[in-house]
């Protein structure tokens, strides 16, 4: 069956613009999470998802936020981008949130300049 | 919080030698669970190992649950072994969903 699947693989964005990055999770999977990657401070928790609400957030400001759709699909935004929010973004699809288990997807390399 | 460590940082290799990656979580663990990152940035799964040992191929892993860390065995490497390692700790009913350590750089030189 199907991985999970993010787009764009990449995208280049100015400062101050916002930007929309999308999920589908794997067939089956209710629950999506979104993480950050940077060499500074390496793998991070965004959000989780699950029914279509956010069940819990990482310590990241409010411009970054996401939503999710009846079909599981999950999309996350970043407005007014900054130099530092450059970084890979991967979003994980597991089973449920009880079953912790995950399975990510290829990223979206997003650079800001 | 909620911490990942993981040892060493890096690690060089002659092709065919054998290593061990290590994980220390700080946490109970519900979900334990073992990542390589390939050069384009995916995380592929190897293992989910909340506890015991398990074994694919030429990796096997385990993970003693009450000693709180979790261990990576490599045999016989190969150059398409290298890449980054990352365990990661999740926690059913925490505040994140899987906390990663800084990972495992692995070289494996021909």
């Amino acid at each position: 069956k199907a991985g999970v699947t993010q787009t764009p693989r990449y995208l280049i964005k100015t400062r101050g613009q916002q930007v929309t990055l999308s999920c589908s999770p794997i067939s089956g999977h209710r629950s999506v999470s979104w993480y950050q990657q940077t060499p500074g401070q390496g793998l991070q928790f965004l959000f989780e998802y699950f029914s279509e609400t956010q069940r819990n957030k990482g310590n990241f400001p409010g411009r970054f936020s996401g939503r999710q759709f009846s079909n599981s699909r999950s999309e996350m935004n970043v407005s007014t981008l900054e130099l530092g929010d450059s970084a890979l973004y991967l979003c994980a699809s597991s089973l449920d949130p009880v079953n912790t288990e995950a399975f990510f997807g290829q990223g979206t390399r997003l650079t800001v300049v | 919080g909620i911490q990942v460590e993981q040892s060493p940082p890096d690690l060089i290799l002659q092709e065919g030698a054998n290593s061990t990656l290590r994980c220390n979580f700080s946490d109970s663990v519900n979900n334990l669970q073992w990542f390589h990152q390939n050069p384009w940035g995916q995380l592929i799964n190897l293992f989910y190992i909340p506890s015991g040992t398990k074994q694919n191929g030429r990796l096997s892993a385990t993970t003693v649950a009450t000693e709180r860390y979790s261990l990576l065995y490599i045999s016989s490497s190969q150059t398409t072994d290298s890449g980054v390692y990352f365990c990661a700790e999740g926690i059913q009913g925490g505040s994140e969903k899987l906390v990663f350590g800084k990972g495992t750089k692995l070289t494996v030189n021909p």
